[in-house]
Protein backbone atom coordinates (compact mmCIF):
# COMPACT_ATOMS: atom_id res chain seq x y z
CA UNK A 1 0.00 0.00 0.00
CA UNK A 2 1.34 2.89 -1.13
CA UNK A 3 1.75 5.53 2.03
CA UNK A 4 3.13 8.97 1.94
CA UNK A 5 3.40 10.86 5.18
CA UNK A 6 4.21 14.36 5.27
CA UNK A 7 6.54 16.50 8.17
CA UNK A 8 7.87 19.79 9.24
CA UNK A 9 4.99 22.12 8.84
CA UNK A 10 4.16 24.59 11.22
CA UNK A 11 4.01 28.63 12.13
CA UNK A 12 7.11 30.60 11.12
CA UNK A 13 7.17 34.36 10.71
CA UNK A 14 7.34 36.23 7.30
CA UNK A 15 10.64 36.19 6.04
CA UNK A 16 11.76 32.90 7.73
CA UNK A 17 12.40 29.07 6.84
CA UNK A 18 10.69 25.57 6.96
CA UNK A 19 11.48 22.34 5.89
CA UNK A 20 8.93 20.01 4.69
CA UNK A 21 9.70 15.89 4.17
CA UNK A 22 7.66 13.57 2.84
CA UNK A 23 8.34 10.04 3.98
CA UNK A 24 7.20 6.98 1.91
CA UNK A 25 6.54 3.24 1.72
CA UNK A 26 5.07 0.79 0.00
CA UNK A 27 6.47 0.64 -3.21
CA UNK A 28 9.90 1.51 -4.76
CA UNK A 29 10.75 5.09 -3.94
CA UNK A 30 13.44 5.66 -6.40
CA UNK A 31 11.41 5.01 -9.84
CA UNK A 32 8.98 7.68 -9.16
CA UNK A 33 8.82 11.20 -9.83
CA UNK A 34 7.25 13.57 -6.43
CA UNK A 35 5.77 16.78 -6.15
CA UNK A 36 4.48 19.48 -3.56
CA UNK A 37 0.79 20.74 -4.47
CA UNK A 38 -0.40 23.55 -1.70
CA UNK A 39 -3.85 24.42 -0.67
CA UNK A 40 -4.53 27.85 0.88
CA UNK A 41 -7.64 27.45 3.04
CA UNK A 42 -11.07 27.83 0.83
CA UNK A 43 -8.84 27.52 -2.02
CA UNK A 44 -8.31 25.59 -4.86
CA UNK A 45 -5.16 23.28 -5.77
CA UNK A 46 -1.59 24.86 -6.77
CA UNK A 47 1.42 23.57 -7.83
CA UNK A 48 4.95 23.75 -6.18
CA UNK A 49 7.39 22.29 -7.22
CA UNK A 50 8.26 18.66 -8.40
CA UNK A 51 11.20 16.50 -9.25
CA UNK A 52 11.74 13.32 -11.68
CA UNK A 53 13.07 10.18 -10.14
CA UNK A 54 16.26 10.38 -11.15
CA UNK A 55 16.29 14.03 -9.44
CA UNK A 56 17.54 15.47 -12.87
CA UNK A 57 14.41 17.15 -13.56
CA UNK A 58 13.07 19.59 -11.30
CA UNK A 59 9.71 21.71 -11.88
CA UNK A 60 8.83 25.38 -9.75
CA UNK A 61 5.81 27.92 -10.02
CA UNK A 62 6.70 31.26 -10.89
CA UNK A 63 5.58 31.83 -6.97
CA UNK A 64 8.00 29.83 -5.57
CA UNK A 65 11.00 30.40 -7.89
CA UNK A 66 14.09 31.43 -6.04
CA UNK A 67 12.81 30.52 -2.88
CA UNK A 68 11.98 26.54 -2.66
CA UNK A 69 14.29 23.99 -3.13
CA UNK A 70 12.56 20.15 -4.10
CA UNK A 71 15.12 17.47 -3.58
CA UNK A 72 14.75 13.69 -3.03
CA UNK A 73 16.75 11.57 -0.68
CA UNK A 74 16.42 7.59 -2.39
CA UNK A 75 18.52 6.03 0.22
CA UNK A 76 16.11 6.98 2.57
CA UNK A 77 12.71 7.14 0.42
CA UNK A 78 12.03 10.47 1.17
CA UNK A 79 11.35 13.65 0.00
CA UNK A 80 12.22 17.23 0.93
CA UNK A 81 11.21 21.16 0.16
CA UNK A 82 12.97 23.54 1.52
CA UNK A 83 11.29 26.95 1.80
CA UNK A 84 13.01 30.20 2.44
CA UNK A 85 11.75 33.58 2.39
CA UNK A 86 8.40 32.51 3.79
CA UNK A 87 5.45 35.30 2.23
CA UNK A 88 2.21 35.49 4.22
CA UNK A 89 0.86 34.22 0.66
CA UNK A 90 2.40 30.68 1.35
CA UNK A 91 0.12 30.08 4.33
CA UNK A 92 -1.71 26.63 2.97
CA UNK A 93 -1.85 22.90 3.09
CA UNK A 94 1.41 21.36 1.42
CA UNK A 95 0.31 17.57 -0.06
CA UNK A 96 3.05 15.44 -1.27
CA UNK A 97 2.00 13.65 -4.52
CA UNK A 98 3.59 10.78 -6.03
CA UNK A 99 3.67 10.53 -9.56
CA UNK A 100 2.39 7.45 -11.81
CA UNK A 101 6.29 7.03 -13.32
CA UNK A 102 9.39 8.66 -13.65
CA UNK A 103 8.84 11.83 -15.34
CA UNK A 104 6.88 14.79 -14.38
CA UNK A 105 4.50 15.18 -16.77
CA UNK A 106 2.63 11.81 -16.01
CA UNK A 107 -0.15 11.39 -13.47
CA UNK A 108 0.08 12.11 -9.58
CA UNK A 109 -1.81 9.66 -8.48
CA UNK A 110 -1.20 9.31 -4.89
CA UNK A 111 -1.51 11.88 -2.33
CA UNK A 112 -0.37 12.50 1.34
CA UNK A 113 -2.58 13.55 4.02
CA UNK A 114 -1.25 17.32 3.93
CA UNK A 115 1.10 19.26 6.13
CA UNK A 116 -0.24 22.87 6.98
CA UNK A 117 2.25 26.12 6.69
CA UNK A 118 1.41 29.07 8.41
CA UNK A 119 3.15 32.09 7.63
CA UNK A 120 2.58 34.82 10.38
CA UNK A 121 3.78 37.38 12.85
CA UNK B 1 -7.33 33.34 -11.28
CA UNK B 2 -6.77 29.34 -12.24
CA UNK B 3 -5.13 29.10 -15.43
CA UNK B 4 -8.09 25.89 -16.21
CA UNK B 5 -11.52 27.29 -15.86
CA UNK B 6 -14.05 25.36 -14.27
CA UNK B 7 -17.60 26.09 -13.40
CA UNK B 8 -17.84 27.06 -9.49
CA UNK B 9 -20.84 24.81 -8.87
CA UNK B 10 -22.81 22.56 -10.60
CA UNK B 11 -26.37 20.42 -8.57
CA UNK B 12 -28.50 17.82 -9.80
CA UNK B 13 -30.56 15.60 -8.27
CA UNK B 14 -30.19 12.16 -6.93
CA UNK B 15 -29.79 9.07 -9.80
CA UNK B 16 -29.35 11.89 -12.44
CA UNK B 17 -26.29 12.71 -14.61
CA UNK B 18 -23.77 15.95 -14.58
CA UNK B 19 -21.18 17.04 -15.91
CA UNK B 20 -18.35 19.33 -15.33
CA UNK B 21 -16.15 21.43 -17.78
CA UNK B 22 -12.39 22.05 -17.74
CA UNK B 23 -11.04 24.72 -20.14
CA UNK B 24 -7.58 25.22 -21.14
CA UNK B 25 -5.51 25.54 -24.07
CA UNK B 26 -3.51 24.40 -26.58
CA UNK B 27 0.12 24.94 -24.39
CA UNK B 28 -2.11 22.49 -21.46
CA UNK B 29 -5.01 20.41 -22.33
CA UNK B 30 -4.74 20.49 -25.64
CA UNK B 31 -1.65 18.88 -25.81
CA UNK B 32 -1.63 16.78 -22.74
CA UNK B 33 -3.54 14.76 -21.02
CA UNK B 34 -6.21 15.48 -18.18
CA UNK B 35 -6.87 14.45 -14.37
CA UNK B 36 -9.65 14.78 -12.51
CA UNK B 37 -9.01 14.50 -8.80
CA UNK B 38 -12.10 14.49 -6.27
CA UNK B 39 -11.42 16.20 -2.53
CA UNK B 40 -13.93 15.95 0.15
CA UNK B 41 -14.14 18.33 3.10
CA UNK B 42 -10.58 17.79 5.05
CA UNK B 43 -9.04 15.37 2.83
CA UNK B 44 -6.36 15.20 0.39
CA UNK B 45 -7.69 14.60 -3.44
CA UNK B 46 -8.33 11.35 -4.83
CA UNK B 47 -7.10 10.36 -8.52
CA UNK B 48 -10.99 9.75 -10.31
CA UNK B 49 -9.75 10.15 -13.87
CA UNK B 50 -6.23 9.78 -15.61
CA UNK B 51 -5.30 10.17 -19.24
CA UNK B 52 -8.42 11.88 -20.50
CA UNK B 53 -10.46 8.87 -19.80
CA UNK B 54 -9.20 6.01 -17.75
CA UNK B 55 -10.33 5.07 -14.43
CA UNK B 56 -7.98 3.95 -11.23
CA UNK B 57 -8.78 0.67 -10.37
CA UNK B 58 -11.49 0.61 -7.25
CA UNK B 59 -13.19 4.33 -9.27
CA UNK B 60 -16.77 3.32 -10.18
CA UNK B 61 -17.74 3.11 -13.32
CA UNK B 62 -20.13 6.02 -13.09
CA UNK B 63 -17.66 8.55 -13.46
CA UNK B 64 -16.20 9.10 -16.81
CA UNK B 65 -13.85 11.79 -18.58
CA UNK B 66 -13.76 12.83 -22.33
CA UNK B 67 -11.73 15.62 -24.08
CA UNK B 68 -12.52 17.32 -27.27
CA UNK B 69 -9.31 19.59 -28.59
CA UNK B 70 -8.69 22.38 -25.37
CA UNK B 71 -11.38 21.00 -23.37
CA UNK B 72 -12.29 18.55 -21.07
CA UNK B 73 -15.05 16.86 -19.45
CA UNK B 74 -15.86 14.87 -16.10
CA UNK B 75 -19.41 12.84 -16.20
CA UNK B 76 -20.99 11.52 -13.13
CA UNK B 77 -23.87 9.70 -13.85
CA UNK B 78 -26.26 7.92 -11.11
CA UNK B 79 -25.55 10.36 -8.91
CA UNK B 80 -25.54 9.72 -4.73
CA UNK B 81 -25.44 11.77 -2.42
CA UNK B 82 -21.90 10.50 -1.48
CA UNK B 83 -20.57 12.04 -4.69
CA UNK B 84 -20.97 15.47 -3.00
CA UNK B 85 -17.31 16.82 -2.93
CA UNK B 86 -14.93 19.22 -4.56
CA UNK B 87 -13.89 18.09 -8.18
CA UNK B 88 -10.41 19.42 -9.92
CA UNK B 89 -9.18 19.08 -13.31
CA UNK B 90 -5.49 19.23 -13.66
CA UNK B 91 -2.92 18.97 -16.76
CA UNK B 92 0.39 19.33 -17.69
CA UNK B 93 1.28 22.64 -18.91
CA UNK B 94 4.29 23.31 -21.66
CA UNK B 95 4.83 26.68 -21.61
CA UNK B 96 5.06 26.28 -17.86
CA UNK B 97 7.27 23.64 -17.04
CA UNK B 98 4.85 22.26 -14.36
CA UNK B 99 0.99 21.00 -13.33
CA UNK B 100 -1.65 23.55 -13.79
CA UNK B 101 -5.48 22.99 -12.66
CA UNK B 102 -8.86 24.17 -12.55
CA UNK B 103 -10.13 26.03 -10.22
CA UNK B 104 -12.26 23.51 -8.93
CA UNK B 105 -16.24 22.95 -8.84
CA UNK B 106 -18.28 22.09 -6.22
CA UNK B 107 -21.08 19.32 -6.75
CA UNK B 108 -24.36 19.45 -4.66
CA UNK B 109 -26.67 16.40 -4.85
CA UNK B 110 -29.80 18.05 -4.39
Amino acid sequence: EVQLLESGGGLVQPGGSLRLSCAASGFTFNTYAFGWVRQAPGKGLEWVSGISASGGDTSYADSVKGRFTISRDNSKNTLHLQMNSLRAEDTALYYCAKFYSATLTTVPDHWGQGNLVTVSS
Amino acid sequence: QSVLTQPPSVSEAPRQRVTISCSGSNSNIGNNAVNWYQQFPGKAPKLLIYYDDLRPSGVSDRFSGSKSGTSASLTISGLQSEDEADYYCASWADSLNGWVFGGGTKLTVL
